[in-house]
């Protein structure tokens, strides 16, 4: 049972456009949520989190929103540029489990020129 | 930031033999590391939570025996896969938990390593 969705595989966007990358999750124990870009053959590298007492988190040109009565979290990347191309996963953590990830299966961003 | 390195990045070994995976963290002490796999199109699945100077705790299905882990200092651990057969083909990553910068939960993650058995 995935505890943390992306039910979205790929997406395709074009350059200088929002790229809005979804995640939901069931366990309404996580209480801190992160996103991670990662490369083929590379490991991931973290990106940007929010913690369940907010429901917003902004760096840059990336910004995290939570949605803890729907359960669902959100990436937004404005403008989106080439080499955000990627794979996205959204992570959760419990509260006292020793800061343990569970990732979501991840969501191909291609931006195009 | 923070930087987490894997030693080998890419490894072939036949069936049979042991391998083993180095992950150290090189400017940080992580009191606690993890270990994942990554099957092709598939999510980071965690394998087991490594804390410095005892046992490792394993994830439901997967065999200590067979994924022996060490954590003998505050910098590296050690992924040994024993008898590998061409199944244990993966994509094997670190990670690694820096307590004194970032928030509590934040992993640094290794860049990986390819294990292929013949």
């Amino acid at each position: 049972d995935q505890q943390v969705k992306q039910n979205s595989p790929s997406l395709s966007v074009q350059e200088g456009r929002i790229s809005i990358l979804n995640c939901d999750y069931t366990n309404s124990m996580f209480d801190y949520f992160l996103w991670y870009k990662k490369y083929p053959a590379e490991g991931p590298t973290f990106l940007i989190s929010i913690s369940s007492i907010k429901d917003k988190n902004e760096d840059g040109r990336f910004t995290v929103f939570l949605n803890k009565s729907a359960k669902h979290l959100s990436l937004h990347i404005v403008p989106s540029q080439p080499g955000d191309s990627a794979v996205y996963f959204c992570a959760a953590s419990e509260r006292g489990s020793q800061g343990n990830l569970i990732f979501g299966k991840g969501t191909k961003l291609s931006v195009k020129p | 930031g923070a930087v987490v390195s894997q030693h080998p990045s890419r490894v072939i070994c036949k069936s049979g033999t042991s391998v083993k995976i180095e992950c150290r963290s090189l400017d940080f002490q992580a009191t606690t590391m993890f270990w994942y796999r990554q099957f092709p199109k598939q999510s980071l699945m965690l394998m087991a939570t490594s804390n410095e100077g005892s046992k490792a705790t394993y994830e439901q299905g997967v065999e200590k025996d067979k994924f022996l882990i060490n954590h003998a200092s505050l910098t590296l651990s050690t992924l040994t896969v024993t008898s590998a057969h061409p199944e244990d083909s993966s994509f094997y990553i670190c990670s690694a938990r820096d307590y004194a910068g970032g928030g509590p939960y934040e992993q640094y993650f290794g860049p990986g390593t390819r294990l292929t058995v013949t």
